[in-house]
């Protein structure tokens, strides 16, 4: 079945750019039907969706993160990624990909497939 | 952006207890929404989407009501494994949110 698999650094130093990828395994990250995303989690706090990108390579990103924010994917190896610039305590948080299931007229429906998500701590 | 507000923040129940969570959104979201269940130190699993269709491998005795601004998780006969943290999220407007959380224990 598809799994999901984060990676990057688990340290950034303030100021500096939130680096991480998505590994997907056991199916096209091409399919039609899904949007791959990052959500993270503030310790002890709740969700927040972070963007989403298509296979084609279109975008979306949350205005509180927008100017931030890039999402990437490569089709070729599977994966799709993060980046994160000018990073502060603020943006330390457990950072999950997951994958949405369908957007139907603007509409997003649910996140049916997450990684097991990876603790990104900023401290110089 | 569409605020989701869980009651109560968190619970306590006995083994066999029927548990319902609740979950109101800020303005109409129709049934674009989806519960999940996150155990300690795991990701989010998703239960329910669509307010009330069950998600494949999710025990029945999870079930998910509503329609507009207001809706309900109900645990049918609460079971030890069942212990975690319950979020709501809305999917009828850009950005998706979720709710704050509504912690699950045992008493």
């Amino acid at each position: 079945q598809v799994q999901l698999q984060e990676s990057g650094p688990g340290l950034v130093k303030p100021s500096q750019t939130l680096s991480l990828t998505c590994s997907v395994s056991g199916g096209p990250i091409s399919s039609g039907t899904y949007y791959w995303s990052w959500i993270r989690q503030h310790p002890g706090k709740g969700l927040e969706w972070i963007g989403y990108i298509y296979y084609t390579g279109s975008t979306y990103y949350n205005p509180s993160l927008k100017t931030r924010v890039a999402i990437s994917v490569d089709t070729s190896n599977n994966q799709f990624s993060l980046r994160l610039s000018s990073v502060t305590a603020a943006d330390m948080a457990v950072y999950y990909c997951a994958r949405l299931f369908e957007i139907i007229n603007g509409r997003v429906r649910y996140f049916d497939l997450w990684g097991r998500g990876t603790l990104v701590t900023v401290s110089s | 952006d569409i605020q989701m507000t869980q009651s109560p923040s968190s619970v306590s129940a006995s083994v066999g207890d029927r548990v319902t969570i609740s979950c109101r959104a800020s303005q109409d979201i129709s049934n674009f929404l989806a519960w999940y269940q996150q155990k300690p130190g795991k990701a989010p699993n998703l239960l329910i989407y669509t307010a009330s269709t069950l998600q494949s491998g999710v025990p029945s005795r999870f079930s998910g009501s509503g329609s507009g601004t207001d809706f309900t998780l109900t645990i049918s006969s609460l079971q030890p494994e069942d212990i975690a943290t319950y979020y709501c999220q809305q999917g009828d407007s850009f950005p998706s949110t979720f709710g704050q959380g509504t912690k699950l224990e045992i008493k």
